[in-house]
């Protein structure tokens, strides 16, 4: 059973400051892994998604990189903002679509003005 | 276009009733989903349907019923609802080219068991 694990649950730093955010996976066979993001009392938005056979997709100032062989995809925001606050998410999909996506906890973002 | 649209987006029970998550997409997705999402947790996968007709169990699907009989609709229906069913509910659907499948989320049902 596929499980992700995010690190850390919680992060706060001040405004303009790269930051990466972790993501492990426990079966490295997956289609793909996508990062959303979700503001409070809100749904998910999708930033961005990784096939299996890419190695990392950039969307402005953020880059999401996966590596099956060691379970793990980072994302990398750069020059944060205080609009970039929010809950990151990742999640794999383990089954192409079919059988839904297998979610971490997230990572609670704070960027301090 | 309006991507994923859920009905109601809030909703208060009282313990035994029963109701009905509403939940359309007009991307012409095959796949649809339902999740909760719990304080301080991951979503987890209440059921799925590969297409109209289809559908089969998540991880958490007891206390809960769904149908597909178009490929837009995948109401979920709760019966004789409990407080362990108090959440957020969100609805999903997603479309799968070759290796790629991407998931688009609707804006959640926050919903309430007292």
């Amino acid at each position: 059973k596929q499980e992700v694990t995010q690190i850390p649950a919680a992060l706060s730093v001040p405004e303009g400051e790269n930051l990466v955010l972790n993501c492990s996976f426990t079966d490295s066979a997956i289609y793909n892994l996508q990062w959303f993001r979700q503001d409070p009392g809100k749904g998910l938005t999708s930033l961005l998604l990784i096939q299996s056979s890419q190695r990392e997709q950039t969307s402005g100032r953020l880059n999401a990189s996966l590596d099956k062989s060691s379970g793990r995809s980072t994302l990398y925001i750069a020059a944060s903002q205080p609009g970039d606050s929010a809950t990151y998410l990742c999640a794999a999909d383990s089954g192409g679509g079919a059988d839904g996506l297998t979610f971490g906890k997230g990572t609670h973002l704070i960027i301090q003005p | 276009n309006a991507g994923v649209t859920q009905t109601p987006k809030f909703r208060i029970l009282k313990i035994g009733q029963s109701m009905t998550l509403q939940c359309a997409q007009d991307m012409n997705h095959n796949y649809m989903y339902w999740y909760r999402q719990d304080p301080g947790m991951g979503l987890k996968l209440i059921y799925y349907s590969v297409g109209a007709g289809i559908t089969d169990k998540g991880e958490v699907p007891n206390g809960y019923n769904v149908s597909r009989s178009t490929t837009e609709d995948f109401p979920l229906r709760l019966e004789l609802a409990a407080p362990s069913q108090t959440s957020v509910y969100f609805c999903a659907s997603s479309y799968s080219r070759g290796a790629r499948t991407e998931a688009f989320f609707g804006q959640g049902t926050r919903l309430t068991v007292v």
